[in-house]
């Protein structure tokens, strides 16, 4: 089981909007709604912002969104700020009854 | 709240075992299976598998099966990782976290980083 792709870097400026891309397969990302997002800044745990495709959980910014279209998650982030600058992975469920993480993104806030 | 408490950094040399513990509070330990994930030094989130408390059945991904051991003891409200013959690449660290329903992790413990190194 091959990991969904995500661009390894995405760059925006405070107050800009910028997007995630989590690419996979008919395996996991294209048939599953079970997709996720997590922010996880260095040596803390990681955070849900999004789960379901699109559910925010309780006390998440509605800055933060999702969408799915085939095989492609996104995850969006609008108005960006600071503390926005972290780590962000997808994760999906698979046919095999596993899940698997998508190789991350580094959000840089410049 | 529900909270996940794991146990402090190892260093181990190659060959030993290491047990990672995940205590969890404030809910019902049976109801929400407890997942395991390695992040080795600059590298992605990945996932090692599961356990569900209440069945005690593990499943293990594929890379983690052999030496990785998940284990419960419903008493204590505890998940356990086992890693026996550690490895150099081994080092990493690991987390716990209650998935409530596929990959959806709502609450993580603080990770457990464990060393291998002679």
């Amino acid at each position: 089981q091959s990991a969904p792709t995500q661009p390894a870097s995405v760059s925006g400026t405070r107050g800009q909007s910028i997007t995630i891309s989590c690419t996979g397969t008919r395996s996991d990302v294209g048939t599953y709604n079970y997709l996720s997002w997590y922010q996880h800044h260095p040596g803390k745990a990681p955070k849900l912002v999004i789960y379901g495709v699109n559910n925010r959980p309780s006390g998440i910014s509605n800055r933060f969104s999702g969408s799915k279209s085939g095989n492609t998650a996104s995850l969006a982030i609008s108005g960006l700020q600071a503390e926005d600058e972290a780590d962000y992975y997808c994760t999906s469920r698979t046919t095999a009854n596993t899940v698997v993480f998508g190789g991350g993104t580094k959000l840089t806030v410049l | 709240q529900v909270q996940l408490v794991q146990s402090g950094s190892e260093l181990k040399e190659p060959g030993a075992s290491v047990k990672v513990s995940c205590e969890a509070s404030g809910y019902t330990f049976t109801t929400y299976s407890i997942n395991w994930v390695r992040q080795a030094p600059g590298q992605g989130l990945e996932w090692m598998g599961y356990i569900n408390p209440g069945a005690r059945n593990p499943t293990y991904a594929q890379g983690f099966t052999g030496r990785f051991v998940f284990s419960v003891d419903t008493s204590i409200n505890t998940a356990f990782l086992q890693i026996s013959s550690l490895k150099a690449e081994d080092t990493a660290i690991f987390y716990c976290a209650r998935d409530t329903s596929w990959g959806v992790y709502d609450s993580w413990g603080q990770g457990t980083l464990v060393t291998v190194s002679s």
